[in-house]
């Protein structure tokens, strides 16, 4: 009930499209969703949270959908480009609890 | 504000030698602290946890051990490092209601 499900496991998109990033989670007590952005040989860096609140949160071309009764929430990239190409991670929890993560999606963003 | 620190940020070491890696956090008191292992193109692997000074849960048995001397301080050790040992650790730090904060982590390669 911990587990944070993550999809695609690669992605690969044009310069200029929309990438898109899923999680479904099945602990209802979850309540925050966040998403992490990995650069080869970096640590993971926190790009955009959400708590289950509010249907979206966007900044810049970043933008998260949060789905409360499907259990879901995804990462939209739009406008990608070749500096989006990393690997991004979800994850969540419940206040006190250790933050569960995704298995990670590596995208690459063709110029 | 608060900042992580994690060195080295790369070592190679024989089979059978020890291992220290060190993290440190800046900025905040009694944080919750993490060390993470991730395989090439893998996900994120829970290792150790602390809440507290000498306070170490332990998510996966293995090779390795952590302590926590001090409250901004967290040690990964190894009396004998394996080959499967390889891999890149990342220490975090967080509290009980948002994202963890990654350092730089160490690529580990035992030879």
């Amino acid at each position: 009930q911990q587990q944070v499900k993550q999809s695609p496991q690669s992605l690969i998109v044009q310069k200029g499209g929309i990438s898109i990033i899923n999680c479904a989670y099945e602990n209802t007590a979850f309540d925050y969703f966040p998403w992490y952005q990995q650069f080869p040989g970096k640590g993971p860096a926190l790009l955009i949270a959400i708590r289950p609140d509010v249907s979206e949160k966007k900044e810049g071309r970043f933008t998260i959908s949060f789905n409360k009764s499907a259990k879901q929430f995804s990462l939209h990239i739009m406008d990608s480009q070749p500096g989006d190409s990393a690997t991004y991670f979800c994850a969540a929890r419940t206040s006190g609890s250790r933050l569960t993560f995704g298995e990670g999606t590596q995208l690459t963003v063709n110029p | 504000s608060q900042t992580i620190h994690q060195w080295p940020a790369t070592l190679v070491q024989p089979v059978g030698s020890p291992l220290s890696l060190e993290c440190t956090v800046e900025g905040t008191s009694n944080p919750n602290l993490y060390w993470y292992r991730q395989a090439a193109g893998r996900g994120l692997q829970l290792l150790f946890y602390s809440v507290g000074i000498g306070q170490i849960s332990s998510e996966v048995p293995q090779n390795l051990s952590a302590s926590r001397p001090q409250d901004r301080q967290f040690i990964l050790s190894s009396k004998k490092l394996l080959l499967s040992d390889s891999g890149f650790y990342l220490c975090a730090w967080g509290d009980n209601n948002y994202g963890y904060t990654f350092g730089s982590g160490t690529r580990l390669t035992v030879v």
